[in-house]
């Protein structure tokens, strides 16, 4: 019965380095996204995956950026060749569903927090 | 951008109520209103959320003009736990096609002291 998980919660890089995020799910839950949130601001979504499809990428800030879900459970926000600018808090959310006329209700991990050196 | 305005910050003695306003003066007829709180160091926690009726659970309740163009989070017997920053949210309601992101503003720090 556990909310979503993220790891590492912690991640120093040096710039240049490639770092892969990993978020857990809501078990059963469709839709998964990601946010990125700079220090003093509110979270800034990247992407969103329904299942293994990712249907939006409009956020992600640079080619740098790449966000897989291949099972439809398990995500990965990978970035390569880390920039200063890249250090933030990631945050996933999931939520059970897309359901027509509804209002799905998105519950977030408690982030990971990268600082690029 | 946010389509919501909120006071940057306030304050509240424990154990009073605290009530949080919001305006969304541009909201359309298929956008919910959602509350998330973000304490230190975690992610944002659901509060609440509603359409056109006001809403109350466990945690607030939530009450929305008759225009809809502003709604204020309720908070009956605010706690040193419910120091925090909290967002007011305006979304269209999902799709089959697609899932909607949350735009966050700068939300409201919402300071409850002893």
């Amino acid at each position: 019965g556990a909310g979503v998980s993220q790891s590492p919660r912690y991640k120093v890089a040096k710039r240049g380095q490639d770092v892969a995020l990993r978020c857990d799910p809501i078990s059963g839950h469709v839709s998964l996204f990601w946010y990125q949130q700079a220090l003093g601001q509110g979270p800034e979504f990247l992407t969103y995956f329904q299942n293994e499809a990712q249907l939006d990428k409009s956020g992600l800030p640079s080619d740098r950026f790449f966000a897989e879900r291949p099972e439809g459970s398990v995500s990965t926000l990978k970035i390569q060749r880390t920039q200063q600018e890249d250090s933030a808090v990631y945050l996933c959310a999931s939520s059970a569903s897309f359901s027509v006329g509804g209002a799905d209700t998105q519950y977030f991990g408690p982030g990971t927090r990268l600082t690029v050196l | 951008d946010a389509k919501t305005t909120q006071p940057p910050s306030m304050d509240c003695a424990e154990g009073r109520a605290a009530n949080l306003p919001c305006n969304h003066s541009t909201i359309s007829g298929n956008e919910y209103v959602y509350w998330y709180r973000q304490i230190h160091s975690q992610g944002p926690q659901y509060i609440i959320h509603g359409l056109k009726n006001n809403e109350t659970n466990e945690m607030a309740s939530l009450i929305i003009t008759e225009d809809r163009k502003s709604s204020t989070l309720i908070l009956p017997h605010a706690t040193l736990r419910d120091t925090a920053v909290y967002y007011c949210i305006v979304r269209v309601a999902t799709t089959w096609q697609a899932g909607t992101a949350l735009i966050f503003g700068k939300g409201t720090t919402l300071s409850v002291s002893s």
